[in-house]
């Protein structure tokens, strides 16, 4: 099956920094890829979607100047989280499907961020 | 707003009995919705979708357009079905998900 990968898996940043995540489709082209946000114990947060090319589309109270978005080629996207506090520390996961809203979605192995 | 509801945080069940994960959805047009699974330690993967009516690993699950409504169901529950089970509609919005623990 198509794959989609994430990294870092895992990363430690002090606050203030930014830190960037890469999302990449391996085998196949993504026309569209969609970053979410998981708290513990709880579902994915869709946080935005993104089509290659295109501006990203963010979910109502998800602060675009803060969650960076680019999804400059059809095989990666990357989501910076600029001026990282702890209260941004989280699971990101990025998922990727080839097709409309009715193809398979692929998902990252999501990438744990600690901002300490 | 494209909303998707799944109302039990958690369902236990003993190996050989039936399975029904619930989820609703709540939004205009025609809706795509999908079942995803998380096994232990695994990255989500696609269980089934609507569109496709097909049947994996023993689930199934209906559109009720008069319910709106899509739940997941098996008939005879496996060990190996225990996992976190979440139901996405539309633009990949995901239902809180549900655990399925299914016991010996």
């Amino acid at each position: 099956g198509a794959v989609v990968s994430q990294h870092p898996s895992w990363v430690i940043c002090k606050s203030g920094t930014s830190v960037k995540i890469e999302c990449r489709s391996l085998d196949f082209q993504a026309t569209t890829m969609f970053w979410y946000r998981q708290f513990p114990k709880q579902s994915l947060m869709l946080m935005a979607t993104s089509n290659e090319g295109s501006k990203a589309t963010y979910e109502q109270g998800v602060e675009k100047d803060k969650f960076l978005i680019n999804h400059a080629s059809l095989t990666l996207s990357t989501l910076t989280v600029t001026s990282a506090h702890p209260e941004d520390s989280s699971f990101y996961i990025c998922s990727a499907r080839m097709g409309g809203m009715n193809t398979e979605a692929f998902f990252g192995q999501g990438t744990r961020l600690t901002v300490v | 707003a494209q909303r998707v509801t799944q109302p039990e945080k958690l369902l236990s069940v003993f190996k050989g009995a039936p399975v029904e994960l619930k989820c609703n959805y709540s939004y205009s047009g025609s809706p795509e919705l999908f079942w995803y699974v998380q096994y232990s330690r695994q990255r989500l993967q696609l269980l089934l979708r609507h569109i496709s009516r097909e049947s994996i690993k023993g689930f199934t699950a209906d559109l009720n357009k008069g319910e709106t409504s899509f739940h997941l169901k098996k008939p005879f529950a496996q060990e190996e079905d225990s996992a976190m089970y979440y139901c996405a509609g539309g633009k990949l919005i995901f239902g809180q998900g549900t655990e399925l623990s299914v016991k010996p």
